[in-house]
Formats: C-alpha cells, structure tokens, sequence
C-alpha cells in the first residue's frame, strides 16, 4: 500500500517564497506529481519527478528524495492567484498509471 | 479544442436512485480514471480503465459501476447501494497506461442527494 503525508494548511506573504512537503512510503515507485487545486475546480499539472533532484519551472520548482521517501514544492514570489490547494500524488509501478493522492495542502496568500 | 468534458457541473439524486455522471474526451487518451473528492480531502480512485471494453476496480469501489464501449467515454454510474454519494467527482485520463504522462483532468461533476 502507498501512505501519503502533506501538511492540511499553510499561510505566507505575497512575494515571500514557500515551501510545501510531501512525504511518502511506498511498495513501489515510478514517479511523483503535484498538482494545484483552486476551490471547485479540477486539478492542474504542476510537475513531475521521477530521479532525485530538483525540477524548475518558473517560479514552481520541486524536488525528490526517493532514499528519504520525500518531496516539497518550492512557489517563489507569490501571488494572490497562487492562494489554492496543492496536491502531491504517488504513481507505483503497477501495470496502470494509477495515482495515489495525499490529502492536500492549502495555501493562503496574504497581503 | 481538445479536452475533457464532464456533464452534467452539479447532479442531485434522491434516495435510492441510480444516477450517471458523463465524461467524454477527444483527446484519444488509452486510459481513463473516475475519482471520488470530499471536502479537504485528496482525490481516491473509483474505476480505471486502460483500454476499450475493460475496466478495473479502484480502492473504493462499491456502489459504483462503469462502462467503456468507445474510446472517447467512461460513463460512472452512482448506484443506489452508495450510501454516501455526495462529493466532487472528477474524470481523467492519459495517452497510455505507462510512462511519465501526467493525468488530465475534466471540470468535474458535484453530486448531491436530495
């Protein structure tokens, strides 16, 4: 089975950078995505990562431990609009492409 | 355009009604995913299907049922047996079961029993 932890919300400033984690256990690994969430809406694709690292797209980066079992999401010079939930998903190595999605962080963006 | 559809946007059922939730995609994506949100929650799988004419349960299952005769469309039907149905429900798919492609997602359909 897959467990998938996040914390249930965050708060910064706009401008400030932040930092949402994820960590996982899983009985196997084949690659970690983030998705971003607003209210009543569908999830977006953020990022992927399958190999240890950090991955950079504009002002979103993330990065894996697959050793640690960990990732976080990095948001740099945030905005109002980036005020949603994000939401870190597990795919194993299974035969289908199937996600195992934590329970979502919800991010507040203040003045 | 090419995308995901999801029909109806809000669905209200009575009590022991059977009710279907749509979702058609011309994206000509192999594999296609239903999942249940609730409040707070993250997203937990219903059904998947990674080819035409089959399909497989997700971890919750029970009291829903699906079809896959074309490729385009995944049907979810919300049986009478699924005491709890309201919720956010949201289709998906990718252009093969394996690889790195992300899942895209459909608007969603919100579901309430009257």
């Amino acid at each position: 089975g897959q467990n998938i932890d996040q914390p249930t919300e965050m708060t910064a400033t706009e401008g400030a950078i932040v930092q949402i984690n994820c960590t996982y256990q899983t009985s196997g690994f084949n690659g970690l995505f983030w998705y971003q969430q607003h209210a009543g809406e569908a999830p977006t694709f953020l990022s992927y990562n399958v190999l240890d690292g950090l991955e950079e797209k504009g002002r979103f980066s993330s990065f894996l431990s697959r050793s640690k079992g960990y990732s976080y999401l990095l948001l740099k010079e945030l905005q109002m609009k980036d005020s949603a939930s994000y939401l870190c998903a597990v795919r194993n190595t299974g035969t289908a492409s199937k996600l195992t999605f934590g329970t979502g962080t919800r991010l507040q963006v203040t003045l | 355009d090419g995308g995901i559809t999801q029909s109806p946007k809000y669905l209200f059922r009575k009590e022991g009604q059977n009710v279907t939730l749509s979702c058609e995609q011309n994206l000509n994506h192999d594999a296609m995913y239903w999942y249940r949100q609730d409040p707070g929650q993250g997203l937990r799988l219903i059904y998947y299907s990674q080819i035409v004419n089959d399909f497989q349960k997700g971890d919750i299952a029970e009291g829903y049922s699906v079809s896959r005769e074309k490729k385009e469309s995944f049907p979810l039907t919300v049986t009478s047996a699924q005491k709890n149905p309201t919720a956010f429900y949201l289709c998906a798919s990718t252009p093969t079961s394996r690889g790195a492609e992300t899942q895209y997602f459909g608007p969603g359909t919100r579901l309430l029993v009257l």
